[in-house]
């Protein structure tokens, strides 16, 4: 079976900085993606690793470890626009099938 | 470059009625995916064309099907709606040799 594990939900404030962890067990793996979803709206590419390491694209980083089975997403210098949902989700075979979390609500306040 | 488009936007349906749904890729993107996103289970994968064969179905009944035409543009149908039907269609576009997928605003369905 597929299974991706993510917290419901998180708190933080403005400035600061948040780490959402994922972590998976796939029957395959093809690459791990995170995903921003505000209330209502289609969710938006975050980043995308397929290898183990740290990828930085500006405010956001993403992680992973494939050995573990374990990926975080970091935000740095929180703005409340980044108030909103981020989906973890994994690629188990390269056949455009992605597998989702239930994803995490962050809640960004002043 | 114009993003991934659907129509429509919002659709109210009865149960026993049945919906096409439309997507519309990015241009030169040839792999269209669709999901359903509900508040309880989240987003779950339906199925995926590419070059006008479905690659990929996910674990949903027989009553959700689609198809793609040549120009890459697909269409979900879903026949004998349910009440359980009621949620956020999404179509997702990608490379064939790109993994990353990029979405669409989604179609709301309402089943009543």
């Amino acid at each position: 079976g597929q299974n991706i594990d993510q917290p419901t939900e998180m708190t933080a404030t403005e400035g600061a900085i948040v780490q959402i962890n994922c972590t998976y067990q796939t029957s395959g793996f093809n690459g791990l993606f995170w995903y921003q979803q505000h209330a209502g709206e289609a969710p938006t590419f975050l980043s995308y690793n397929v290898l183990d390491g740290l990828e930085e694209k500006g405010r956001f980083s993403s992680f992973l470890s494939r050995s573990k089975g374990y990926s975080y997403l970091l935000l740095k210098e929180l703005q409340m626009k980044d108030s909103a949902s981020y989906l973890c989700a994994v690629s188990p075979d390269g056949y455009k099938k992605l597998v989702f979390g239930t994803g995490t609500r962050l809640l960004v306040s002043p | 470059k114009a993003g991934v488009t659907q129509t429509p936007r919002y659709l109210i349906k009865t149960r026993g009625q049945q919906v096409t749904l439309s997507c519309s890729p990015i241009s030169g993107h040839r792999s269209v995916s669709w999901y359903q996103q509900t508040p309880g289970q989240g987003l779950q994968f339906l199925f995926e064309y590419f070059s006008e064969t479905q690659r990929n179905k996910g674990n949903f009944p027989g009553r959700f099907s689609g198809r793609q035409f040549s120009n890459s543009r697909s269409e979900m149908n879903v026949s004998t709606l349910e009440l359980g039907d009621s949620a956020l269609y999404l179509c997702a576009s990608s490379f064939r040799a790109e993994e990353t997928q990029y979405f669409g605003p989604g179609t709301r369905l309402l089943v009543l």
